[in-house]
Parts: C-alpha cells; structure tokens; sequence
C-alpha cells in the first residue's frame, strides 16, 4: 500500500526553467492538493483538485499551473521557476467523507531549489 | 476559513502531559476542529478531530468547551518522538480548503 507519493524528493534547477513535480496516489481519493511550506509561512494551498479534470485555485497559485487527466496523478508545474518559488512542496489527497470533516494524506515532500 | 491563535512553541519533558489551546473565536456552527501534527522533514498528519465536548484517541485528547471559541489538544506522557508542530485548523466539512497557520512547535526533552 503505497499511499501517496511524490517525486523527485529533491529537485535542482536554475531560474527561467520548466519544473513538473509529480504526485501519485493510490487510494482513488477524489480530492488532490498542492501545498509549499516555506519558513514563516506554514503550509499555503496552490491548486486543488476534485475529481479528474476538475481543478481550482489555492491561496498563492500564481506561477504554477496543474493538470488532473488521471484520479490518481496531480503533477503541478513550474512554467518558469523563480527564486521565490524555492520551496517545499506537498501533496495531499483526501475524499469526501458525510457528516464529518474530511482528512486530508500528505505525501513526503519534496524539496525544490530554484538557483 | 476560522482564523485560529495557538502559541509559537511549548516545551516539555519526557512523561509529562502537553496541553495546547487554541483559539477559534469565529468558528461557524458547521465548522469542525482538526489537529494535525508535522515531524521535520515530513509532511502533517492527522491526529485528531472533534465538533463539540470531548474527543479520545490513541494518540491525543481534544476538549471543546461549550462556546467552541478555543479548543485544546491534549498529548499523555509525551516522549522525544513527540517533538514536533501542531497545527489547530478549524473547517466546514464541504469546505477542502484547509488553512494552516504557523502551528505549535512542541520540544520535548529528555
């Protein structure tokens, strides 16, 4: 049961080039999520997603852009990395849950240096 | 999303009992209170969660008072292993947007 997965873990790039991070789930869960914890900052939504095909804005989705052809893949994209967008990425998914508050399964994290 | 307050950090020592509050004094009635915890280099996990007066797990404790304004997240005989940040998040249940504030760093010592 592997869960959620990201990849890479650790990623080294260089200002102005494109970035997939990738993320995998293997629970069906309807819900995905993108999040990056930077220092001072906690954990800030990017994207969501609802279902395959479905998709929405965080809370700092500015930069990023997402993509759901597959319930079980959410990989976002860096279209242009920038300094400011060195981080650590998280991905969640959780699924709907009646008469209760949903919980979201984070994935490892990885680690994006934009140099 | 409710905006919660809950203190930078808190220390503590092996066995002994952790108590963090947190306070939600804009909770709507459809809102529910979750804990999460997050260990270095991870990412969050879920704990604990509750609507009103007192939820138990295997891990933690939380106690909701009646005006549901604050809760607290009780953690029994912490040990080293327990060392990490806490985060309180206050949500509805159709509402997947969670709102992670800075948390709670908890250092346990031996």
């Amino acid at each position: 049961d592997a869960g959620i997965t990201q990849s890479p873990r650790y990623k080294i790039t260089e200002t102005g080039r494109q970035v997939t991070l990738m993320c995998h789930q293997t629970w069906s869960h309807s819900y995905m999520f993108w999040y990056r914890q930077d220092l001072g900052h906690g954990l800030r939504l990017i994207y969501y997603s609802a279902a395959a095909d479905i998709t929405d804005k965080g809370e700092v989705p500015d930069g990023y852009v997402v993509s759901r052809s597959k319930t079980e893949n959410f990989p976002l994209t860096l279209e242009s990395a920038t300094r400011s967008q060195t981080s650590v990425y998280f991905c969640a998914s959780s699924m709907w849950d009646r008469g209760r508050k949903e919980t979201q399964y984070f994935g490892p994290g990885t680690r994006l240096l934009v140099l | 999303l409710a905006k919660t307050t809950q203190p930078i950090s808190m220390d503590s020592y092996e066995g002994q009992e952790v108590n963090i509050t947190c306070s939600h004094n804009n909770i709507a009635t459809n809102d529910y209170i979750t804990w999460y915890q997050q260990f270095p280099s991870q990412g969050p996990r879920f704990i604990i969660q509750g609507y009103k007066t007192k939820v138990t797990n295997e891990v933690a404790s939380l106690f909701i008072p009646a005006d549901r304004k604050s809760s607290t997240l009780s953690l029994p005989r912490v040990s080293l292993s327990d060392t990490a940040v806490y985060y309180c998040l206050v949500g509805r249940s159709n509402d997947y947007k969670l709102s992670f504030g800075a948390g709670t760093t908890v250092t346990v010592r031996a």
